[in-house]
């Protein structure tokens, strides 16, 4: 069965900062890896998904993503750090047949702080 | 973007008394809806997988008796928890398939 380890419960960064945050998956087969974003009271968001082919992925509000399969990671980064970017962070790995078919299981999250 | 609603967004109730929440496509169909919980400060955990037209798969651990899911119509999944108890307490999230996986807001139920 797959999982997800998202090491840091809570990481807090200063506003314009850089932000890393770290994920590592176990999956048998290739992953389909993604990152969402939780805010208070608020359903997910998908910031990024890693299928196949270039393991730098982009996506919104600036955040990126790499998958690198020798240490079966998906960090998620991003170069300078905005006060709207607190919130609660999600790692997750698909498992299916392909498609958008697939089940999800999430990594406990991480809550980022940002401080003014 | 594809949007996916719950209703309602909160709910309480007694004990030994049953809940239903529903989940809906707003501007899509989706054959296939998913069902989470999630504990505070917790991650989101797998329920049930909710197909239209067929019987729900239950993730290991979950009361199907408890926990019924009704996928009737391409745009309606329906989640009602059954004589409800405290530790049913928690945030019901559902998502909804078309392309990728669309989340709904979530339903906060308390069971007093």
């Amino acid at each position: 069965a797959q999982s997800v380890t998202q090491p840091d419960i809570h990481i807090t960064v200063s506003e314009g900062a850089s932000l890393e945050l770290r994920c590592n998956y176990s999956y048998g087969a290739t992953p389909y890896l993604f990152w969402y974003v939780q805010s208070p009271g608020q359903g997910l968001q998908l910031l990024l998904k890693y299928f196949s082919g270039d393991t730098l992925v982009q996506g919104i509000k600036g955040f990126e993503a790499e998958f690198k399969r020798s240490q079966s990671s998906f960090n998620l980064r991003k170069p300078s750090v905005h006060w709207s970017d607190a919130a609660e962070y999600f790692c997750a790995v698909g498992a299916g047949s392909g498609g958008s078919n697939y089940k999800l299981t999430f990594g406990k999250g991480t809550l980022l702080t940002v401080n003014p | 973007g594809a949007v996916v609603s719950q209703h309602p967004s909160w709910v309480i109730c007694k004990s030994g008394t049953s809940v239903k929440i529903e989940c809906r496509s707003l501007d899509f169909q989706a054959t296939t809806m998913f069902w989470y919980r999630q504990f505070p400060k917790q991650s989101l955990m797998l329920m049930a997988t909710s197909n239209e037209g067929s019987k729900a798969t239950y993730e290991q651990g979950v009361e199907k008796d408890k926990f019924l899911i009704n996928h009737a119509s391409l745009t309606l999944s329906t989640l009602t928890v059954t004589s409800a108890h405290p530790e049913d307490s928690s945030f019901y999230i559902c998502s909804a398939n078309y392309n990728e996986q669309f989340f709904g807001p979530g339903t906060r139920l308390t069971v007093l």
